[in-house]
């Protein structure tokens, strides 16, 4: 596709529940990045792909959130039992190289709503 | 810790000129970026510097002093649409980007 893309682009889930979120990067791009953006913040690093693997997790805050990218293209994140607190803009970026100063193209992001 | 800082909020009139600053503090450096971002869309690129000086696109420059932890980006002629928030991020030494909460920039007619 033209751009980064990601899905749903809302999400209102209720406490406990598990939820995935969908980045469809651009096309051939081999890098892929989430970040989470809070209100009035600048975004957070969660994980980063090169590829099908997770070449940096260090940013998952713990164990109920995890990524995967089995094809090397598009990826999903993974809550489980959500909490109020995850409530935040979920933001997916994909980059062309290998390098971490490639520019990085950010989808429209997936608003998560944890009532 | 690490640590990026800009103004929260500057307001500009159109036609004018204005410089965001950003300081940082981080454990290693691997450039650093400008990135705009309107209200509700997602961040765009605006400029990458790793050398110290000034790089200049269009109405948009970004200076860099790497032994003064510093960067501004400097906005010309201003427009409506340049209403937006300008995220600094800098690339740690594990390559990872360390992001500033924003500057809101408001422009005025």
């Amino acid at each position: 596709g033209a751009g980064v893309s990601q899905t749903p682009s809302n999400k209102v889930t209720e406490k406990g529940k598990y939820v995935e979120l969908r980045c469809d990067p651009i096309s051939g791009h081999t890098a892929l990045y989430w970040y989470r953006q809070s209100l009035g913040q600048g975004p957070e690093f969660l994980i980063y792909f090169q590829g099908t693997g997770a070449a940096d997790d260090s940013g998952l805050p713990n164990d109920r959130f995890f990524a995967v990218r089995p094809e090397g293209s598009v990826s999903t994140l993974k809550i489980q039992r959500t909490e109020r607190g995850d409530s935040a803009v979920y933001l997916c970026a994909s980059s062309s190289g290998t390098g971490h100063t490639d520019t990085q193209y950010f989808g429209p992001g997936t608003r998560l709503t944890v009532l | 810790g690490q640590n990026i800082d800009q103004p929260t909020e500057m307001t500009a009139t159109e036609g004018a000129i204005v410089q965001i600053n950003c300081t940082y503090q981080t454990s290693g450096f691997n450039g650093l970026f400008w990135y705009q971002q309107h209200a509700g869309e997602a961040p765009t690129f605006l400029s990458y510097n790793v050398l110290d000086g000034l790089e200049e696109k269009g109405r948009f420059s970004s200076f860099l002093s790497r032994s003064k932890g510093y960067s501004y980006l400097l906005l010309k002629e201003l427009q409506m649409k340049d209403s937006a928030s300008y995220l600094c991020a800098v690339l740690d030494s594990n390559y990872q980007l360390i992001w500033g909460a924003g500057t809101k920039l408001i422009i005025k007619p």
